[in-house]
């Protein structure tokens, strides 16, 4: 079976500041990794994807996410919050092969808030 | 313009009676699924397609069908809707390729059950 956590419900940062949203996951095989972001009221919107090679990975509105094999995370970053990004951020792994192939598994979500 | 909708946005129901909800895209996608998302619980997949007349269970099918008879349609029926079965409902779509592609999301449908 895999699972995502996202160990934290809320993140609070300062505009300017940089943020991290954590994310680990546990997979028997090798994933691939996503971010998704929610605005209020709205769908899911793709942030970025891990599939192979470098581990950072940069992706839409300066985001960027770094992958750790030996940790099983996946972090999301960006150096210099937003007012903006304040949403809903969800991780997802999905499983290379096998016959779990189209399972798509998601985090909780955290709510990202970014303070004036 | 590439998407994916979903019909109807909101629907309001009572216990037992048969409901559909559609979904299509305009992509030519071989890959959709069917997700609700709950407070707290994040998205849980219901059900998901690989292509036409392919289609397996997600994390959580009960009380759901799905049919996949053509590629750009994905309707979610509830034939005995619940209480519990209230909740917000995504349908998305992508392409298989090497299978790290990112889904397309529909608008959502949230749907009260009393």
């Amino acid at each position: 079976a895999q699972s995502v956590a996202q160990p934290e419900d809320q993140v609070n940062v300062a505009e300017g500041n940089p943020l991290t949203v954590k994310c680990t996951y546990s997979v028997s095989g090798n994933p691939y990794l996503f971010w998704y972001v929610q605005y209020p009221n709205r769908g899911l919107q793709f942030l970025l994807k891990y599939i192979t090679g470098d581990n950072l990975v940069k992706g839409s509105y300066g985001f960027e996410a770094e992958f750790n094999k030996s940790q099983t995370s996946f972090h999301l970053k960006k150096p210099s919050a937003l007012v903006s990004d304040s949403a809903l951020y969800f991780c997802a792994v999905r499983l290379r092969g096998g016959t779990s192939y189209g399972k798509l598994t998601f985090g909780q979500g955290t709510i990202l808030t970014v303070h004036p | 313009e590439a998407q994916v909708t979903q019909n109807p946005r909101y629907l309001i129901t009572v216990t037992g009676k048969k409901l559909t909800v559609t979904c299509s895209q305009n992509m030519n996608h071989e890959y959709m699924s069917w997700y609700r998302q709950d407070p707290g619980l994040g998205l849980r997949q219901i059900y998901y397609s690989m292509n036409v007349e392919v289609t397996d269970k997600g994390d959580v099918p009960e009380g759901y069908k799905v049919s996949r008879k053509e590629k750009r349609n994905f309707p979610l029926i509830l034939e005995s809707p619940s209480p519990n079965q209230t909740s917000l409902y995504f349908c998305a779509s992508s392409s298989l390729g090497t299978g790290g592609a990112e889904q397309y999301f529909g608008p959502g449908t949230r749907l009260t059950v009393t």
